[in-house]
């Protein structure tokens, strides 16, 4: 599987925009860039995911750069209830599984 | 969006004995689902992959004669834990994914299960 990075930490402010890094150099051109967030002792909860054009949903936008080898996940307001652990996964198309990587871990400042 | 359950929430047995943990998925068919195992402070790590009505494909590294699991039907996988021991409390999390859905189709995760051996 394609590795992702992402920093270890971000904190941010109560209804400020909030723009979460990932950088994945060795993406290859079957690799869908998936989002997944973890609020705590929960399972982890679908955010976004895309392929080459950035994505809206209700949740959040998703930046994908144009050579793909990054992408952002973008929280338009955060409240405090998006504080969470996020990640970013490569998924190959066809591919079954999703395989995690570190996160980050997001804290919103009331 | 669609629903993944996991029974029991929480589960403190004693050491070696057996606990077992059932993943449903409530409005929609799986005929794979996936048992992931999280410690504390880490991330998910994937144990193995459930496949309805076949064996199941477990990562590198996972006793399968430990973490049996079985997938009898397209709602329902279970994951025991046999002879458990303290080493094996952890937080375990079961995903499912829609057959119905295209080839990126969302995965649902449940909201897992939290295992104490004493």
């Amino acid at each position: 599987d394609a590795k992702t990075t992402q920093p270890n930490s971000m904190e941010s402010n109560e209804e400020e925009p909030v723009h979460l890094p990932c950088n994945h150099s060795t993406i290859s051109g079957t690799d869908y860039i998936h989002w997944y967030r973890q609020l705590p002792s929960q399972g982890p909860e679908y955010v976004i995911h895309g392929l080459t054009s950035n994505v809206n949903n209700r949740m959040a936008s998703l930046a994908i750069a144009e050579d793909r080898k990054s992408s952002t996940l973008i929280l338009h307001r955060a409240t405090l209830r998006d504080a969470a652990v996020y990640y970013c996964i490569l998924r190959q198309r066809g591919a079954q599984k999703l395989v995690f990587g570190q996160g980050t871990r997001l804290t919103i400042n009331p | 969006g669609a629903v993944v359950s996991q029974h029991p929430s929480w589960v403190i047995c004693k050491s070696g004995t057996s606990v077992k943990i059932e993943c449903r998925s409530l409005d929609f068919q799986a005929t794979t689902m996936f048992w992931y195992r999280q410690f504390p402070k880490q991330s998910l790590m994937l144990m193995a992959t459930s496949n309805e009505g076949s064996k199941a494909t477990y990562e590198q590294g996972v006793e399968k004669d430990k973490f049996l699991i079985n997938h009898a039907s397209l709602t329902l996988s279970t994951l025991t834990v046999t002879s458990a021991h303290p080493e094996d409390s952890s937080f375990y999390i079961c995903s499912a994914r829609d057959q119905v859905a295209g080839a990126q189709e969302t995965q649902y995760f449940g909201p897992g299960t939290r295992l104490l051996v004493l």
